[in-house]
């Protein structure tokens, strides 16, 4: 257990949908991290949070939208997503931002039809 | 920016043999090179990593080599056994870039008994 834990685990969802990913660590790391996982393809960083302060936003579309309400939690709200944004969510967490050794949760399996 | 390459994208083995995995990478700034595990429903693990300032790592029957000169990393797994059997990952973070991790594309490594 690396004591990072997301819900949902699985997700489908409709295009017209709104739905939120929930990340918490348990770590009391000061950053968090958002990836998405295709098949495939390398993970690809989405969202960078250090001290509760967004750091990075990855060229990601608006239909992505993070939320860090404190150093433990994580959302991301999704809304009117595509066909093509079915993959597998993973959030991340490090002591701090630069260089540490990241922690990551078991990931949403997020199907969008 | 950073491009991360690895090969091959899938390993088979016999239990007891070695495994290798490379990477390489186009940032001269990149010092910091972790490898992760995923597993079949499970985010990623952290299994070694390395700085530049060394040219090996070694942990029990994993071990990781750099060199510099040529960009280029590797894993080495010795005396495999079928729990081996997952997704690898390497990744290259450079300092300058905020210590952004850039993943390859992963070696799908099968460990058959």
């Amino acid at each position: 257990e690396t004591g990072v834990t997301q819900t949902p685990r699985h997700l489908v969802m409709g295009m017209t949908n709104k739905k939120s990913l929930k990340c918490e660590q348990h770590l009391g790391h000061n950053a968090m991290y958002w990836y998405k996982q295709s098949a495939k393809k390398p993970l690809e960083l989405m969202f960078v949070y250090s001290l509760e302060e967004r750091v990075e936003n990855n060229s990601v579309p608006s239909r992505f939208s993070p939320e860090c309400p404190n150093s433990s939690h994580l959302f991301l709200h999704l809304h009117t997503l595509q066909p093509e944004d079915s993959a597998l969510y993973l959030c991340a967490s490090s002591q701090e931002r630069d260089q540490e050794t990241q922690y990551f949760g078991p990931g949403t399996r997020l199907l969008v039809l | 920016g950073e491009n991360v390459e690895q090969h091959p994208s899938t390993l088979s083995v016999q239990e007891g043999d070695s495994a290798v995995i490379k990477c390489t990478y186009s940032d001269s700034a990149s010092n910091y090179f972790p490898w992760y595990k995923q597993e079949l429903g499970k985010g990623p693990q952290l299994i070694i990593d390395i700085r530049s300032n060394v040219g090996e790592k070694k942990d029990q029957r994993i071990a990781v080599t750099l060199n510099k000169t040529a960009k280029h990393f590797s894993l080495h797994i010795t005396e495999t056994q079928p729990e081996d059997s997952a997704v690898y990952f390497c990744a290259a973070s450079a300092y300058n870039q905020g210590g952004k991790l850039i993943f390859g594309q992963g070696t799908e490594l099968s460990v058959k008994p």
